[in-house]
């Protein structure tokens, strides 16, 4: 499978900066997700990031937060913008390497504390 | 709407022996897959086993297995020999046969194994 690198592993913030996530597949896949985990929450998904055009976003979470970018088949990040408090969660970037069904690979997540 | 249900928030086991724990879901799709993903405390997801709704046959992987109830939208894993380094967050999910392959996560269920 794929190795995914996601920097930073951890980051600890002030209230109102924002803070950009990488993640960097050693091969090229074919999509690529980011993902929010609360603390001791399941995962929900922020938007799948599409290569050379604009992020596809879920429900509950907007560009203006969340801008994301894809410039190739093996790169993306995940800019959190004007953070809070609330937005102390794990984020998660993940890969799907193959075609329908198969499972979808994941990054070692960033741990974000916002003071 | 999909929708992954883990009744289970926490479980615990002996060393050696074997737990089962639970997912339910609910789709009115008839083609789709099914996961059981590992968070140890180091965060990283980790894929333990995948089901495909159309084949009858349990999946199994080494001492983890599953017992797929298609009929009553049932997905429970089972540890056998259960190690210490189990103990982790187990997450059931969920993604339909078509479109982009998202997945949807159940809230988990905190597994730990005593020695």
């Amino acid at each position: 499978s794929a190795v995914i690198s996601q920097k930073p592993s951890r980051d600890i913030c002030q209230r109102g900066t924002s803070l950009t996530i990488q993640c960097q597949v050693d091969s090229q896949v074919t999509m690529m997700f980011w993902y929010r985990q609360q603390p001791g929450q399941s995962l929900t998904l922020i938007a799948t990031a599409n290569q050379g055009s604009e992020a596809t976003y879920e429900s509950g979470f907007v560009i203006d937060k969340f801008p994301i970018s894809r410039p190739n088949l093996t790169f993306s990040t995940l800019t959190v913008s004007n953070m809070s408090p609330e937005d102390s969660s794990i984020y998660l970037c993940s890969v799907l390497t193959g075609g329908l069904g198969q499972p979808q690979h994941f990054g070692d997540g960033t741990r974000l504390s916002i003071l | 709407a999909q929708t992954v249900t883990q009744s289970q928030p926490e479980m615990s086991v002996q060393e050696a022996e074997t737990v089962t724990l639970s997912c339910t879901y609910d789709t009115s799709e008839n083609n789709y897959y099914l996961f059981w993903y590992k968070q140890p405390p180091s965060r990283q997801m980790i894929l333990v086993i995948r089901q495909e709704a159309y084949k009858q046959q349990n999946a199994t992987e080494n001492r983890f297995s599953v017992n797929f109830q298609k009929a009553a939208k049932s997905f429970s894993l089972k540890i056998s020999d259960s190690q210490l380094g189990d103990t982790a967050m187990y997450f059931c999910a969920f993604t339909q046969s078509y479109n982009t392959d998202k997945l949807i996560f159940g809230t988990g269920t905190r597994l730990q194994v005593f020695p």
